[in-house]
């Protein structure tokens, strides 16, 4: 079956303690990206990666470093979070940029 | 970048067709107009996209104006289970920009 996995799906942790949340997909897709979801603010683009070379920053990069080493994962890493990163996150991806987008599950993530 | 507007909650009755409006005045020429809905506890999912002329699919149908500023996503018979947060998206140079979309609620 076609999908994005994420995990975890729930993570609390405290601040600064380093974390990753994996992604992860399975249609050889080029483009992924990560999102943040927090209450009257929509989705916001974290960071993109257009292929294996290159990945960019989105509209709210502080805080966060990502990792494409190789097409299928695409690993948001949090290297000293604190609570105003408690959010929800999405995972993406699509075959090219203009093509749609298949999201993962989501992680609920609480830093305390 | 790459912003679009859309009114923020509409309701509709069940059965009745909805049009959904998006206006997006900063697109390019070779953006694809995308749209996505999230149901509750949900990730976004795809629901339709398309380039320059109308198209249809088993879940909604997308006109795009003319002039390409302006879209309209169309569920001819909404359900219960359409009731969810819609969002329209240009990906202009390679930003995924969601903003806070739409929410529709169906009536019963």
């Amino acid at each position: 079956e076609a999908q994005v996995t994420q995990n975890p799906r729930y993570l609390i942790t405290v601040t600064g303690k380093k974390l990753t949340v994996t992604c992860s997909q399975n249609m050889n897709h080029e483009y992924m990206s990560w999102y943040r979801q927090d209450p009257g603010l929509g989705l916001r683009q974290i960071y993109y990666s257009m292929n294996v070379e290159v990945t960019d920053k989105g509209d709210v990069p502080e805080g966060y470093k990502v990792s494409r080493k190789e097409k299928r994962n695409f690993p948001l890493i949090l290297e000293s979070p604190s609570p105003n990163q408690t959010s929800l996150y999405f995972c993406a991806s699509s075959r090219t940029v203009n093509e749609k987008l298949f999201f993962g599950s989501g992680t609920q993530l609480s830093v305390l | 970048d790459a912003k679009t507007t859309q009114p923020n909650s509409m309701e509709s009755n069940e059965e009745e067709p909805v049009h959904l409006p998006c206006n997006h005045s900063t697109i390019s020429g070779t953006d694809y107009i995308h749209w996505y809905r999230q149901l509750p506890s949900q990730g976004p999912e795809y629901v339709i996209h398309g380039l320059t002329s109308n198209v249809n699919n088993r879940m909604a149908s997308l006109a795009i104006a003319e002039d390409r500023k302006s879209s309209t996503l169309i569920l001819h018979r909404a359900t219960l289970r359409d009731a969810a947060v819609y969002y329209c998206i240009h990906p202009g140079t390679y930003k995924y920009i969601f903003g806070t979309g739409t929410r529709l609620k169906v009536l019963a």
